[in-house]
């Protein structure tokens, strides 16, 4: 069965950093694209960034170019998300995602979400 | 690509047919992506490409539609799908999703 399991929810000062994490399991995780989709409070999807299966594609939001990095360890079946110079507006739930197949960017399994919160 | 969703809101009764629209800014190929989402949990993918049902998903849910004008319709609705739904594209980067469209109970 396929689990993607994300680290816990975390309270951070504005122009911190934090890395997000989500171990995966139940699938050959290094054949899959993976992505991150965040979600402000009482608001819709906000599609954030993905990585490829080789991590040779990475691609961001305009609203996180330059301060998020997208990452994987295939070998550990993990995916990360560097936040750095954080803002109030990044405070959202962030989930993380499987691409429906290697080069897929619609989503079939979803993390259960860590909730990001920006505030001093 | 923006995705408009309409109707925001969309207040139905168990047994009802719901039409729920996801109109594109431009055209583009069916690389389109319908999900449910209750409170507090994350999305469920329905369909994928316009009109393929994810594993699992019941035949009530369909989709359909091309170029810039999409449709997901629930032929009768059964209490658990009251809840958010979303369109997603993924033809062309930045991916992007519509606001969503809330179904309530009339």
């Amino acid at each position: 069965e396929v689990h993607l399991v994300q680290s816990g929810g975390v309270l951070v000062k504005p122009g911190g950093s934090l890395r997000l994490s989500c171990a995966a399991s139940g699938f050959t995780f290094e054949t899959y694209a993976m992505t991150w989709v965040r979600q402000a409070p009482g608001k819709g999807l906000e599609w954030v960034s993905s990585i490829s299966s080789t991590s040779l594609y990475i691609y961001y939001a305009d609203s996180v170019k330059g301060r998020f990095t997208i990452s994987r360890d295939n070998a550990e079946n993990s995916l990360y998300l560097q936040m750095n110079s954080l803002r109030a507006d990044d405070t959202a739930v962030y989930y993380c995602a499987r691409g429906r197949y290697s080069s897929s960017w619609d989503f079939d399994y979803w993390g259960q979400g860590t909730l990001v919160t920006v505030s001093s | 690509i923006v995705l408009t969703q309409s109707p925001a809101t969309l207040s139905l009764s168990p047994g009802d047919r719901a039409t729920l629209s996801c109109r594109a800014s431009q055209t583009f190929n069916n690389y389109l992506a319908w999900y449910q989402q209750k409170p507090g949990q994350a999305p469920r993918l329905l369909i994928y490409d316009a009109s393929n049902r994810a594993t699992g998903i019941p035949a009530r849910f369909s989709g359909s539609g091309s170029g810039t004008d999409f449709t997901l319709t629930i032929s009768s609705l059964e209490p658990e799908d009251f809840a958010l739904y979303y369109c997603q594209q993924r033809f062309i980067w930045p991916l992007t999703f519509g606001g969503g469209t809330k179904v309530e109970i009339k």
